[in-house]
């Protein structure tokens, strides 16, 4: 299976700001998803990002909001923009195939004060 | 209506006894894939256990094993001689296919399990 290396593991920013969150594949894949888990619940989709094309976004999430990068095959690019308190969750991409078990990062812990 | 239903949301069991935990579903599709996801405390997901929907026998990884069954639309997780280390969160997860074809998890809420010594 597929190996990710996803970063930051943790930030705290600051309300107003925005962070990118960077996840690195060790083999070439198609698609890269991108899930929020907010304090306490479950893992949310945010959207689906294919290789060189606009990333699909799930009900609730706007790419205004969420900004998604896709340059290749292996790397993908979560932005939050212009966070707030409510935007504090862990970040997860993965990459799996559709029948196996997807593989996740190691999520990036975001806390905006 | 919730897609993925895990009705437990805490768990005990002691150690080096059997745990079930339990897992429902709702779907339309006939074909479709369920999984079962490990969460630990510093929060990477880790995949356990994976059970097509054709698959006519109950799937097993070592100590996991998934109680399949398809028409009361349950998929238990069930862990055997349960280790301190499998304290963790649990997430039972169905792949859809979603309205622009792409194929997508549903996650149900988590069972967090905790093992007494």
């Amino acid at each position: 299976s597929a190996v990710i290396s996803q970063k930051p593991s943790r930030d705290i920013c600051q309300r107003g700001t925005s962070l990118t969150i960077q996840c690195q594949v060790d083999s070439q894949v198609t698609m890269m998803f991108w899930y929020r888990q907010q304090p306490g619940q479950s893992l949310t989709l945010i959207a689906t990002a294919n290789q060189g094309s606009e990333a699909t976004y799930e009900s609730g999430f706007v790419i205004d909001k969420f900004p998604i990068s896709r340059p290749n095959l292996t790397f993908s690019t979560l932005t939050v923009s212009n966070m707030s308190p409510e935007d504090s969750s862990i970040y997860l991409c993965s990459v799996g195939e559709v029948n196996y078990g997807y593989t996740f990062g190691s999520g990036t812990r975001l806390t905006v004060v | 209506a919730q897609k993925i239903t895990q009705t437990q949301p805490g768990m005990f069991v002691q150690e080096k006894e059997a745990v079930t935990l339990d897992c429902t579903y709702d779907t339309s599709d006939q074909s479709y894939g369920l999984f079962w996801y490990k969460q630990p405390s510093s929060g990477e997901m880790i995949f356990l256990i994976y059970q097509g929907s054709y698959d006519e026998q109950n799937a097993t990884e070592g100590r996991y094993s998934l109680n399949f069954q398809k028409a009361r639309k349950s998929a238990n997780l069930v862990i055997s001689a349960s280790q301190l280390g499998d304290s963790a969160m649990y997430f039972c997860a169905m792949r859809e296919r979603g309205t622009s074809g792409t194929y997508k998890y549903i996650f149900g809420t988590g069972t967090r399990l905790k093992v007494l010594a």
